[in-house]
């Protein structure tokens, strides 16, 4: 089945400490995608990739990092998390920009 | 800044009604524009895609229309149902944005039995 998954589902820690969300695809999909969404807010780009080792930011990039050494895989990670970082977040992913895309389950974040 | 707008933000029709969610976005120049939906808790679907060089799309009782020149796309949904009750997105790609795309905060449908 062709999906997006994400990793974990739901997760809270406490200021400072690192972690990563982790994003993977079965589709052979050359661009992925952060998203976080909040109430208000609507969703926002966070990071994205076209292919592997090709990275760029997006709206809101700060705070974040990420990696594509994988075509498959694109984790998100948070060096220091803060309260401000809570939210829900989404990876996604499509084979080119003219095709449809494709979304994760989401992952709740609380950083406490 | 692109924006796309959504308005209104929750809509409630009977069911069986057919209905328009309308997007409007304020940069002609789209490379496509894609509808979703989205269930409470969960990821978004995506629903219809329409390229900059096409008018509309149709799936099932779904019908997507856009018009580049005056900053419109248009979601019709026949003959609805309280299974359509969702969250309805609208996301412009814009021309030269790298395939980034800019979100509506979406309409929340609610069809009544």
């Amino acid at each position: 089945e062709a999906q997006v998954t994400q990793n974990p589902r739901y997760l809270i820690t406490v200021t400072g400490k690192k972690l990563t969300v982790t994003c993977s695809q079965n589709m052979n999909h050359e661009y992925m995608s952060w998203y976080r969404q909040d109430p208000g807010l609507g969703l926002r780009q966070i990071y994205y990739s076209m292919n592997v080792e090709v990275t760029d930011k997006g709206d809101v990039p700060e705070g974040y990092k990420v990696s594509r050494k994988e075509k498959r895989n694109f984790p998100l990670i948070l060096e220091s998390p803060s309260p401000n970082q809570t939210s829900l977040y989404f990876c996604a992913s499509s084979g080119h920009r003219a095709e449809k895309l494709f979304f994760g389950s989401g992952t709740q974040l609380s950083v406490l | 800044k692109q924006e796309v707008t959504q308005i209104p933000a929750a809509l409630s029709v009977p069911e069986g009604e057919n209905l328009v969610l309308n997007c409007s976005f304020t940069d002609s120049a789209i490379y496509n524009l894609q509808w979703f939906r989205q269930d409470p808790g969960k990821g978004l679907t995506s629903l219809l895609l329409i390229q900059s060089s096409q008018r509309e799309q149709t799936s099932g009782r779904l019908n997507a229309s856009l018009d580049k020149s005056s900053g419109r796309s248009t979601l019709y949904i026949a003959a609805s149902q309280p299974g359509d009750s969702a969250t309805y997105l609208c996301a412009v790609g814009y021309t030269g944005a790298n395939s980034k795309l800019t979100f509506g905060k979406g309409i929340t449908l609610s069809v009544r039995p």
